[in-house]
C-alpha cells in the first residue's frame, strides 16, 4: 500500500526558514514525481510545484519561484520543500502528493496519465512573530 | 498563465439529487484535468484524472467529461457523504472550488 508520511507542524518567525519532509513506501519512488500543494486557512488549493523522483528535475509554480527549493532523497525515498523568507501569508497547510502528471525524465506533460492520487496528511506551517 | 474557473462556487442540493459542477480553462488544456473531492480537515481525494476516468476505488456515480476548455463533474445521485469541496486542476494550478452542500 502507497503512503506519504510528512513531518510535524512547525512555527516560524516572519524572514525564517522551514523544510518539509514527506517519506513515501509502497511504491518505487524513482518512477513518479512528487507535487507539493498548499492551503491556507479557509482558502483553496495552490499548487506550489513538482519534482521528479528519477532525477531531481523540478518545476515551480511562478508565485513561489525563488523562495522555494524542491530535493528529493532516493536513498530514503523521501521528498522535501524547504520554503524560504516566510511571510504571514505563507500560513497553511502543506501536502505533498504522488503526481502522475509529469514525466520523470524531461518535466514535460505526460500525455499518458494525469492526477495526484495518493496524497501525505499534510503538515501545518505557522508564520507569526 | 492558465486559469481555471469552477461554477457554481456553491451548489445547494439534496440528497439523491444529480449534481453538475463545470470548470472552464483559459485555454485549451486538451484532457489533462483532474477532479478532487475535499472534506473539512482532510487531504484531498482524486477522483477523476484525464478527464474522464475514474480513479480507484472512486464509486461509478461520479462522472467527468469534457476537453480542451470545458469540463463537467457530475454526480448521479448525491449520498449524504458527497457533500464536501471539489477542485478541478490541469498539470499544476487548481481552481478555486466548488462548496457542494446539503439543501
Amino acid at each position: 500500500q502507497v503512503h506519504l508520511v510528512q513531518s510535524g507542524a512547525e512555527v516560524k518567525k516572519p524572514g525564517a526558514s522551514v523544510k518539509v519532509s514527506c517519506k513515501t513506501s509502497g511504491y518505487t519512488f524513482t518512477s513518479n514525481g512528487i507535487s507539493w500543494v498548499r492551503q491556507a486557512p479557509g482558502e483553496g488549493l495552490e499548487w506550489m510545484g513538482w519534482i521528479s523522483g528519477y532525477n531531481g528535475l523540478t518545476k515551480y509554480e511562478q508565485k513561489v519561484q525563488g523562495r522555494v527549493t524542491m530535493t528529493t532523497d532516493k536513498a530514503t525515498n523521501t521528498a522535501y520543500i524547504e520554503v524560504r523568507s516566510l511571510r504571514s501569508d505563507d500560513t497553511a497547510v502543506y501536502y505533498c502528493a504522488r503526481d502522475w502528471g509529469y514525466d520523470i525524465l524531461t518535466g514535460n506533460i505526460n500525455r499518458g496519465r494525469g492526477g495526484l492520487d495518493v496524497w501525505g496528511q499534510g503538515t501545518t506551517i505557522m508564520v507569526s512573530s | 498563465e492558465i486559469v481555471l474557473t469552477q461554477s457554481p462556487a456553491t451548489l445547494s442540493l439534496s440528497p439523491g439529487e444529480r449534481a453538475t459542477l463545470s470548470c472552464r480553462a483559459s485555454q485549451s488544456i486538451s484532457r489533462y484535468l483532474a477532479w478532487y473531492q475535499q472534506k473539512p480537515g482532510q487531504a484531498p481525494r482524486l477522483l477523476i484524472y484525464d478527464a474522464s476516468n475514474r480513479a480507484t476505488g472512486i464509486p461509478a456515480r461520479f462522472s467527468g467529461s469534457g476537453s480542451e476548455t470545458d469540463f463537467t463533474l457530475t454526480i448521479s445521485s448525491l449520498e449524504p457523504e458527497d457533500f464536501a469541496v471539489y477542485y478541478c486542476q490541469q498539470r499544476g494550478s487548481f481552481g478555486q472550488g466548488t462548496k457542494l452542500e446539503i439543501k
